[in-house]
């Protein structure tokens, strides 16, 4: 079965700083990935997805990840936060046959400072 | 805006009723997933149907069902309320039946008091 681990509950961050959550997922062979942020009272929105090809992907609002099969991880990267980046965010992980399912991990909430 | 509706936005309700959520997908999806996001179970996939055809099923109650009328949009029902019930429900949909990227509604929250 497939399962993600976003290890670091809460993160903060002053604005203009560099940001990378982590991801690490279980699956048997390449899944598809996805990131999703949502903010307070929120639905979720997608910021990039993984399915093949070029190992770092670029996403909405400046984000990028990048898939390390090696590692098992597909972290979220943005060079340069701003206050409306606050949200909580969410790995995901998707099968490539059968149950179409996604498995999210716990999710992160990022906080910015001034 | 994702382009995924739902109704309605907020519901409260007491325990043992029963109440219908509605969703409709993007245009031309023909996928529709049902989650449920609680503080204690986090993100949980419930339920899945392609072109009006129930196609995976999650961690779905037996007091909880789901379909997909003709004109793709869904319901999904839930009965014989508990406390524990209250949570976010997100519908989302995509555009094929292998799933690739799932585009999230804004969510019905429900209280049961």
């Amino acid at each position: 079965a497939q399962s993600v681990t976003q290890p670091d509950i809460h993160i903060t961050v002053s604005e203009g700083a560099s940001l990378e959550l982590r991801c690490n997922y279980s699956y048997g062979a390449t899944p598809y990935l996805f990131w999703y942020v949502q903010s307070p009272g929120q639905g979720l929105q997608l910021l990039l997805k993984y399915f093949s090809g070029d190992t770092l992907v670029q996403g909405i609002k400046g984000f990028e990840a990048e898939f390390k099969r090696s590692q098992s991880s597909f972290n979220l990267r943005k060079p340069s936060v701003h206050w409306s980046d606050a949200a909580e965010y969410f790995c995901a992980v998707g099968a490539r046959s059968g149950n179409e399912k996604l498995t999210f991990g716990t999710g992160t909430r990022l906080t910015i400072i001034p | 805006d994702s382009g995924v509706t739902q109704t309605p936005k907020h519901l409260i309700t007491a325990t043992g009723q029963r109440v219908t959520l509605r969703c409709s997908p993007r245009s031309g999806d023909l996928s529709v997933y049902w989650y449920q996001q609680s503080l204690d179970q986090g993100l949980q996939f419930l339920i899945q149907y392609y072109n009006g055809e129930e196609r995976a099923k999650g961690n779905i109650l037996e007091r909880f069902s789901a379909q997909q009328f003709p004109d793709l949009h869904s319901e999904l029902n839930l009965s014989s309320l508990e406390l524990g019930d209250s949570a976010l429900y997100f519908c989302a949909s995509s555009g094929g039946p292998s799933g690739l990227a799932q585009y999230f509604g804004p969510g019905t929250r429900l209280l049961v008091l």
